[in-house]
């Protein structure tokens, strides 16, 4: 079974310093990794994912993850943030070929002026 | 274009009432999924569509809860006498298909309140 763990509930930066939201996976076989993003009253939305092709992976937004096996991580990073990246950050596994997605507790990020 | 979208955004309900919720996934997805958040956490998986039956229901959590989709488009989740733990935003999401290349489009969820 896989599971997720995001190392932390809350990350406030200052607008235009980077943001790291960390997480590590669980998973019996070749994961597929996502992150999600939620603002409130909004669906959840698809940040990036990671398949099983190139490690390095660049989503929307400007955000970016690596996929490192030997440390079963795959934190987001983001150079710069922006007011409008303030939002609950979910990272998502599911086995190669699962449909289900199991999502980490989240993580929410607030952007100081 | 439209994407999924999910009635009532609320609903406030006694205990032992019955509910339904409703979910209309994006024109010409397949695949429909239910999923249960509650506060503090992240959403969990409760059952999967695939046209019109239900693949897999195993993240339903007793036998108050039941989901149609009759027609393979707009589905429905039923919860028989509700109870306070029921209380979740109660998200739908649909992808045109189950690989996991296919990403799944989460619509803004019913936020549900037994009292």
């Amino acid at each position: 079974a896989q599971s997720v763990t995001q190392l932390d509930s809350h990350v406030s930066v200052s607008e235009g310093t980077p943001v790291l939201l960390r997480c590590n996976y669980s998973s019996s076989y070749s994961p597929s990794l996502f992150w999600y993003v939620q603002h409130p009253n909004k669906g959840l939305q698809l940040l990036l994912k990671y398949t099983s092709a190139a490690t390095l992976v660049k989503g929307i937004n400007g955000f970016e993850a690596e996929f490192k096996k030997s440390e079963t991580s795959f934190h987001l990073t983001k150079p710069s943030a922006h007011m409008s990246d303030a939002a609950e950050y979910f990272c998502v596994v599911s086995d190669l070929d699962d449909y289900k997605l199991s999502f980490g507790a989240g993580t929410t990020v607030t952007v100081r002026a | 274009g439209a994407g999924v979208s999910q009635t009532p955004s609320n609903k406030v309900t006694e205990k032992g009432k019955y509910v339904e919720l409703r979910c209309d996934p994006i024109s010409g997805h397949t695949a429909l999924y239910w999923y249960r958040q509650s506060l503090g956490q992240g959403p969990e998986f409760l059952i999967y569509f695939q046209g019109t039956g239900a693949a897999d229901d195993s993240g339903l959590p007793n036998d108050r809860f039941f989901a149609v989709r009759p027609e393979g488009s707009v589905s429905t989740l039923k919860i028989q006498r509700t109870e306070r733990g029921d209380s979740a935003v109660y998200l739908c999401a649909s992808s045109l298909g189950t690989a996991v290349e296919e990403t799944q489009y989460f619509g803004p969820g019913t936020r549900l309140l037994v009292l």
